[in-house]
């Protein structure tokens, strides 16, 4: 199973662009990354997911380099209610992935 | 449409006791998994259905440990004679058929506290 490496915590102020990147230096050709967001006493919440190069969606973009040894989230224009702790995952369709330890991402006003 | 619903939302039971938490997912998802979270830490993959199939099970923390999905929709984790180091968030999340496995949509959770 690939691991993850990601920083344990950032501190952004509102309305600045985050990047948060996670290592996954041994991931397998069929694993897709993807990552999740989620609140306390919450479930974590789907943000996006990818394979290679830049995906884009209304909340977030995803960049992968072509060796897909890394990626990283991108959140631009963050605000205080995206508080959160951020999850890489990698892994394949068949159920063999592991969340990652998470990013405590604490965006100040 | 709902969401994913757990029950019971916080369970305490005392140490040697069974405990059996529900998940129902979105109608349409045929695929249904279930996690443990501890404090501090990422969710735990623990198993996977795919409609009444149980495809992954190996992860499951050990044998006091089990799930059923009997008729493919609503699932049941069970944990026989529970010990302190139990207590959890156990999430449930399920996903629909024509997507990859990581669009998943997550419960609320139950948490359970083991005295």
């Amino acid at each position: 199973l690939a691991k993850t490496t990601q920083p344990i915590s950032m501190d952004s102020y509102e309305g600045q662009e985050v990047n948060i990147t996670c290592s996954h230096n041994n991931i397998a050709t069929n694993d897709y990354i993807t990552w999740y967001q989620q609140f306390p006493s919450q479930g974590p919440r789907f943000i996006i997911q990818g394979y290679k190069t830049k995906v884009t969606n209304e909340v977030a973009s995803l960049f992968i380099p072509a060796d897909r040894k890394s990626s990283t989230l991108s959140l631009p224009r963050v605000s205080l209610s995206d508080t959160a702790v951020y999850y890489c995952l990698v892994g394949d369709w068949a159920g063999n992935f592991v969340f990652g330890p998470g990013t405590r991402l604490s965006v100040l006003p | 449409d709902t969401g994913v619903s757990q029950d019971p939302r916080h369970k305490i039971t005392k140490r040697g006791q069974n405990v059996t938490f529900r998940c129902d997912p979105i109608s349409e998802h045929n695929r249904l998994y279930w996690y443990r979270q501890t404090l501090g830490q990422g969710p735990e993959f623990l198993t996977y259905f795919q409609n009444e199939a149980q495809l992954e099970k190996s992860r499951l923390l050990s044998d006091r440990f089990s799930a059923e999905r009997p008729k493919g929709s609503f699932s049941t984790l069970e944990i026989q004679r529970t010990e302190q180091g139990d207590s959890a968030m156990y999430l449930c999340a399920s996903s629909a058929v024509g997507t990859t496995s990581y669009e998943q949509y997550f419960g609320p959770g139950t948490r359970l506290t083991v005295t």
